[in-house]
């Protein structure tokens, strides 16, 4: 099946500096990606929905400043998370759909610990 | 609008056990229901799906049930094993064409004892 690949899976920073996690479909062209952030304890949150070729566009509530989302190809989507603090420290997800009928694929997130 | 309600955890059975984690939601429209289940350190992976009413999705044994009088999509498992120790997420997505955001539960943790 479709799969997501997302990298890195684990990430250290010192605060102030940026971090890119990047997610890229392996077997299919994703013209749309899904990002979302977890926090401990509850669900996912969508934080924004990258399309290839075009601006991002985020949810209510979300920095576009501070998450920089890029699509530049069909098969690569990368999220920046910038001047990075210790309240972003959390665990960061991409997903692809799979089609119009089918679910999402998700990558194997990313947790980020800002120290 | 779109909402997803989840039984809160953690649920804790013994190997063996018979498993039921509720899901109800509600939608305008007719939505696809969805669950997904996140193993430690792990992204979420899909598990099972019903795209209409009256569908039943399975997986691993794994069961749901897409039951529009009700709005629930319970999920449940006859005999569950240690290894089914994860994170399950209910979701829903509308079927109303494009790619549609994707509405999940908080999510509901089961742990399941030797």
């Amino acid at each position: 099946g479709a799969v997501v690949s997302q990298h890195p899976s684990r990430v250290i920073c010192k605060s102030g500096t940026s971090v890119k996690i990047e997610c890229r479909s392996l077997d299919f062209q994703a013209t749309t990606m899904f990002w979302y952030r977890q926090f401990p304890k509850k669900s996912l949150m969508l934080m924004a929905t990258s399309n290839e070729g075009s601006k991002a566009t985020y949810e209510q509530g979300v920095e576009k400043d501070k998450f920089l989302i890029n699509h530049a190809s069909l098969t690569l989507s990368t999220l920046t998370v910038t001047s990075a603090h210790p309240e972003d420290s959390s665990f960061y997800i991409c997903s692809a759909p799979e089609g119009q009928a089918g679910g999402y694929t998700f990558g194997s997130g990313t947790r980020l610990t800002v120290v | 609008g779109n909402s997803v309600t989840q039984m809160e955890g953690p649920v804790t059975l013994s190997e063996e056990a018979f498993l039921t984690i509720n899901c109800t939601y509600t939608a305008t429209g007719y939505p696809s229901l969805f669950w997904y289940v996140q193993y430690p350190g792990e992204g979420l992976q899909l598990l099972l799906k019903a795209t209409k009413a009256d569908d039943k999705g399975s997986n691993k044994g794994f069961e749901a049930t897409y039951r529009k009088e009700t709005t629930s999509f319970h999920l449940e498992k006859g005999s569950v094993q240690v290894s089914d120790s994860a994170v399950y997420f209910c979701a829903l997505r509308m079927n109303s064409g494009g790619y549609q955001k994707v509405t999940f539960g908080t999510g509901t943790k089961l742990q399941v004892i030797p």
